[in-house]
């Protein structure tokens, strides 16, 4: 079965701050993943996806994310946190659908 | 030249009426699904077609029925309308190929009265 699992409901950052955003997965076959972005009142949009071709892979606005097998994650980090970072972030594995996590709210502070 | 539509964007209506919800594709995509987005942000399928077949029905109330006239359209309807049915619906489509991802409409904000 696959699943992904996403640490932290919410996380908070200031401005310029290094931004972690966590996601486990559990996939039975070599995952497909994907982390989205929702800002308000849109819908979500690729941030950038793992197909296994490179295991450190960027995204676009900054973004990047490391699948590492042993630990089962796909972490997505920006080295340097913008106020229009702000958003809803959220993990995805790919089977015969879509599973998304349940999603991580990120607050960036002036 | 959006490539994931769905219309309308906002829908208020009132307890026991029936609503549809219309989306269409122009990316050439063989697979559609219909997600609900709850208050706390969380993602459910509802529904996946793929070339104007169902294949994925999660448990949903039977008044919500899908319908693909094409492969480039998914339309949800919705009878007798609950209060507990009020969310954002998302669409989206895909590739059948496994690495390819999906692409998501605007979302249809759904509340009922």
């Amino acid at each position: 079965a696959q699943s992904v699992t996403q640490l932290g409901s919410h996380v908070s950052v200031s401005e310029g701050a290094l931004v972690l955003l966590r996601c486990n997965y559990s996939s039975s076959v070599p995952p497909y993943l994907f982390w989205y972005v929702q800002y308000p009142n849109q819908g979500l949009q690729l941030l950038l996806k793992y197909t296994s071709a490179a295991t450190l892979v960027k995204g676009i606005n900054g973004f990047e994310a490391e699948f590492k097998k042993s630990e089962t994650s796909f972490h997505l980090t920006k080295p340097s946190a913008h106020m229009s970072d702000a958003a809803e972030y959220f993990c995805a594995v790919k089977a015969n659908q879509f599973y998304f996590g349940t999603g991580t709210s990120l607050t960036v502070i002036p | 030249d959006t490539a994931v539509s769905q219309t309308p964007k906002y829908l208020v209506t009132q307890m026991g009426n029936d609503k549809s919800i219309k989306c269409e594709q122009n990316l050439g995509h063989d697979t559609m699904y219909w997600y609900k987005q709850d208050s706390k942000k969380f993602l459910k399928i509802m529904f996946s077609y793929n070339n104007k077949e169902l294949i994925i029905n999660e448990t949903v109330p039977n008044r919500f029925s899908p319908k693909s006239p094409d492969k480039a359209h998914l339309n949800l309807h919705i009878n007798s309308l609950e209060l507990g049915d009020s969310a954002v619906y998302f669409c989206a489509s895909s590739q059948e190929t496994a690495n390819t991802e999906a692409f998501f409409g605007q979302g249809t904000r759904l509340t009922v009265v």
